[in-house]
């Protein structure tokens, strides 16, 4: 499966959104992107997956670029809970969740 | 109900002592993982099992022994193992293997080799 680069560490504020950026220029049409939390001490949580539309639901939003070579997850408002790990991971025919280095989100009060 | 329970949360082991991890899921999922996370490292995949047949095993060392009993169980079995084997052990769960299912981790096993 195709490999992902993400920042490694962000900053935001308390209630202002937050854009975490992950680049796969190597990503092939069969790859989805999904997106996984980990906060400490407790095991990674799914946030939200897509394949090739923007998708929506209740933690996040994903937007995918047109060609499919980057995609941001946006937390709308970030609370001091949503402080985590980031996963941005690609997924695909060999059906293995393969985990890389992630984002570490600080979220300030 | 999206759960994965891990028994035990700790457990502490000898290097010559038999164990085992145990995961149990009750969401009718067909696909399960063995992950191991080191400390301030991200998680890494272990072992697949798809309707209950091994389907992925990344090159593990033999002193894990998976099994999966059912479509509900999966054990990791622990056989003289070495203090660099002491992690955290995630297993996990999906509808299927498939590119496009959401995975739902338990909240580990904490393992101690000494």
């Amino acid at each position: 499966d195709a490999k992902t680069t993400q920042p490694n560490s962000m900053e935001s504020n308390e209630e202002e959104p937050v854009h975490l950026p992950c680049n796969h220029s190597t990503i092939s049409g069969t790859d989805y992107i999904h997106w996984y939390r980990q906060l400490p001490s407790q095991g990674p949580e799914y946030v939200i997956h897509g394949l090739t539309s923007n998708v929506n639901n209740r933690m996040a939003s994903l937007a995918i670029a047109e060609d499919r070579k980057s995609s941001t997850l946006i937390l709308h408002r970030a609370t001091l809970r949503d402080a985590a790990v980031y996963y941005c991971i690609l997924k695909g025919a060999t059906n293995k969740l393969i985990f890389g280095t992630g984002t570490l989100l600080a979220v300030q009060p | 109900d999206t759960e994965v329970t891990q028994t035990p949360k700790h457990l502490v082991m000898g290097m010559t002592n038999k164990k085992s991890l145990k995961c149990e899921q009750h969401m009718g999922h067909r696909a399960m993982y063995w992950y191991k996370q080191k400390a301030k490292k991200p998680p890494e995949l272990m072992f697949v099992y798809s309707y209950e047949k091994l389907s992925i095993n990344e090159s593990v060392p033999s002193r894990f022994s998976p099994e999966c009993p059912n479509s509900s169980l999966l054990n990791l079995h622990l056989h003289a193992l070495q203090p660099e084997d002491s992690a955290l052990y995630l297993c996990a769960s999906s509808r299927s293997a498939g590119p496009g299912n959401t995975i739902y981790f338990g909240e580990g096993s904490w393992l101690t080799v000494v």
